[in-house]
């Protein structure tokens, strides 16, 4: 059974930085792309990131480009969210997601981590 | 950036009852179209990919069509289970955008 296990999140005061990090099982980690995407309170998706399976392609959101780094450790099968320059507006549940396509850069996700919550206030 | 909008906003049925929704892009996004489901505390769930496949698991009430820029889900008669908020997402252009969500409640 796929299991995507969310961590990191937190209360940051504005400016500061957090890591995200989401543990991959049950399937074979390096063999598939992963994202991040996430939900404002109260509101819809939004597409923040995505690395390739083998960690040398990476995508972003304008929204975060330049403040968000996204990388992998295929050996720990582990996902990480670096997000630095936080304001209000990254406050989210930010989920781990997993590509349903094989060893492919494609945007759908078949299995969600439970999210991690990020508040960024003074 | 492609924007996706999702109508209606909130869908009023009964159990038994069928749902239609739709999702209609800015441009066109050939059949690279997803919906998910999502119920209150919970992830997203994949339920139709590229446009009319089920994921694994989905029930056969659950299908999708579409091409282009107009998609549709249909829930052919409505469980107490299908019961939450159902997005539409594009992978066709970066950035991949999601729909603002159709909400179906009982009515």
């Amino acid at each position: 059974e796929v299991q995507l296990l969310d961590s990191g999140g937190g209360l940051v005061q504005p400016g500061g930085s957090l890591r995200l990090s989401c543990a991959a099982s049950g399937f074979t980690f390096n063999n598939y792309a992963m994202t991040w995407v996430r939900q404002a309170p109260g509101r819809g998706l939004e597409w923040v990131s995505t690395i390739s399976a083998s960690g040398l392609s990476t995508f972003y959101a304008d929204s975060v480009k330049g403040r968000f780094t996204i990388s992998r450790d295929n050996s720990k099968n582990t996902l990480y969210l670096q997000m630095n320059s936080l304001g209000a507006e990254d406050s989210a549940l930010y989920f781990c997601a997993k590509s349903l396509e094989y060893q492919t850069v494609a945007g759908s996700f078949d299995s969600w981590g439970q999210g991690t919550l990020v508040t960024v206030s003074s | 950036e492609i924007v996706l909008t999702q109508s209606p906003a909130t869908l009023s049925l009964s159990p038994g009852e069928r749902a239609t929704l739709s999702c209609r892009a800015s441009q066109s996004v050939s059949s690279y179209l997803a919906w998910y489901q999502q119920k209150p505390g919970q992830a997203p769930r994949l339920l139709i990919y590229d446009a009319s496949n089920r994921a694994t698991g989905i029930p056969a009430r659950f299908s999708g069509s579409g091409s282009g820029t107009d998609f549709t889900l249909t829930i052919s008669s409505l469980e107490p289970e299908d019961f939450a908020v159902y997005y539409c997402q594009q992978r066709s252009i970066w950035p991949w955008t999601f729909g603002q969500g159709t909400k179906v409640e009982i009515k």
